[in-house]
């Protein structure tokens, strides 16, 4: 189960932390990632981490905006966002890397909608 | 960047027609090419993974080929809950992949 907060309206140039709290599996032994998808339109990988949070990786256009982090003590997943502009707004899915098959999204939150204002 | 074109963009069918459509990647990315479907309003669920591989608990119905360059997925039999937008994703850049622009499965 993953359920994401943190969304909402904010004004462009400003900044903004989701959180997805998850439950139900050992998170602390799953990758997972962040996808946004603005309206109307088709998904669009943001950014990964792995269980130990060793890795990060980001999608590139995202300029050093965005930071992925986690906390397995408190089986949590964050997206710190940056400099926000009104491309930036979309729902944004917390999602789980399989474990056996590199890439692949088993698990989805419902999302939450962020909204930039310019 | 290796970018995935799906097609159609959208398509009308009806109940019980065999639907296909098709992904296609810019470069070879062998079998690393997963399949979605996602509903209005709703997180994407995974159907196929690893080009022609069903996920467990989808519906046998669904079935995907292909690989290299050139993907499908097929719906044999179309049912009233299969009304959705489909998303093929690549993999073959993991941990960074893309998405298709998505197919919408509409009622005809």
């Amino acid at each position: 189960h993953l359920v994401e907060s943190g969304g909402g309206l904010v004004t462009s140039g400003g900044s903004l932390r989701l959180s997805c709290a998850a439950s139900g599996f050992t998170f602390s032994r799953y990758a997972m990632t962040w996808v946004r998808q603005a309206p109307g339109k088709g998904l669009e990988w943001v950014s990964l981490i792995d269980g130990a949070a060793t890795y990060m990786y980001h999608e590139d256009s995202l300029k050093g905006r965005f930071s992925i982090s986690r906390d397995n003590a408190k089986n949590s997943l964050f997206l710190q966002m940056n400099s926000l502009t009104a491309e930036d707004t979309a729902v944004y899915y917390c999602a789980r890397l399989d474990a056996d098959v590199e890439g692949l999204i088993d698990y989805w939150g419902q999302g939450t909608l962020v909204t930039v204002s310019s | 960047d290796i970018q995935v074109t799906q097609s159609p963009s959208s398509l009308s069918a009806s109940v019980g027609d065999r639907v296909t459509f098709t992904c296609r990647a810019s470069q070879n990315i062998g079998t690393f090419l997963n399949w979605y479907q996602q509903k209005p309003g709703k997180a994407p669920k995974v159907l196929i993974y690893s080009a022609s591989s069903l996920q467990s608990g989808v519906s046998s119905r669904f079935s995907g080929s292909g690989s290299g360059t050139d993907f499908t997925l097929t719906i044999s039999s179309l049912q009233p809950e299969d009304f959705a937008t489909y998303y093929c994703q690549q993999t073959y850049t993991a941990p960074r992949t893309t998405f298709g622009q998505g197919t919408k499965v509409e009622i005809k």
